[in-house]
């Protein structure tokens, strides 16, 4: 089982549409959380933290569930823009050691 | 601000060239950065874990000989891929995180990578 898993889709919505993506990771060790946004070749960007409480910036939230490791990232009011590639990431206490998942891939279109 | 700078952008040379890719961190001082690689519509794969004035820590099934890794100050490091051959090319991508990141919890920061073909 991969440490941290998510779906990699595609996911194609249209425009204006609400789109969810979820990321499990397995080590009840890991410490912080992060999503971040990778367009075609392109290095990754960091979009946003996770916190258990709840994250949001504009369209976009995140959220973290310790109980059942897992978190998500939802993405209101699609933009042809949000087109990318979201990776999960998790840093693990300790050893400092972040985690990629692969990546769930979305497709917004007109 | 937490820029990190890598450059080359893109590099096509001939097989057996060894190519040197540098990794700054433009506004804050990096104690630790990472190099990773990414083959085509795959996700990043960690190569090594670059630190300030010691050596490089590699993962499992990276070559040390094959990628050396220089962490001369706490805004550089470099990656040198060493006679390179055609499966070495990919996109190579450097990150950086914030050494007053002292529990290390921080996001990273990464460069803008650098296209890697060998012909």
């Amino acid at each position: 089982r991969k440490e941290v898993e998510q779906d990699p889709g595609p996911f194609n919505v249209p425009e204006g549409a609400t789109v969810a993506f979820n990321c499990t990771y397995s080590n009840s060790a890991s410490q912080s959380f992060f999503w971040y946004r990778q367009d075609c070749r392109k290095e990754p960007k960091l979009l946003m933290s996770v916190y258990s409480s709840g994250n949001e910036d504009g369209r976009f939230t995140a959220q973290l569930n310790r109980a059942s490791q897992y978190i998500s990232l939802l993405i209101r009011d699609s933009k042809l823009s949000d087109s990318a590639t979201y990776l999960c990431v998790v840093i693990y206490t300790g050893g400092f050691k972040t985690i990629f998942g692969a990546g769930t891939r979305l497709f917004v279109k007109a | 601000g937490a820029v990190v700078s890598q450059h080359p952008s893109r590099v096509i040379c001939k097989s057996g060239t060894s190519v040197k890719i540098e990794c700054r961190s433009l506004d804050f001082q990096a104690t630790t950065m990472f190099w990773y690689r990414q083959f085509p519509k795959q996700s990043l794969m960690l190569m090594a874990t670059s630190n300030e004035g010691s050596k490089a820590t590699y993962e499992q099934g990276v070559e040390k000989d094959k990628f050396l890794i220089n962490h001369a100050s706490l805004t550089l490091s470099t990656l040198t891929v060493t006679s390179a051959h055609p499966e070495d090319s990919s996109f190579y991508i450097c990150s950086a995180r914030d050494r007053r990141s002292s529990e290390g919890n921080q996001p990273q920061h990464f460069g803008d990578g650098t296209r890697l073909s060998i012909l």
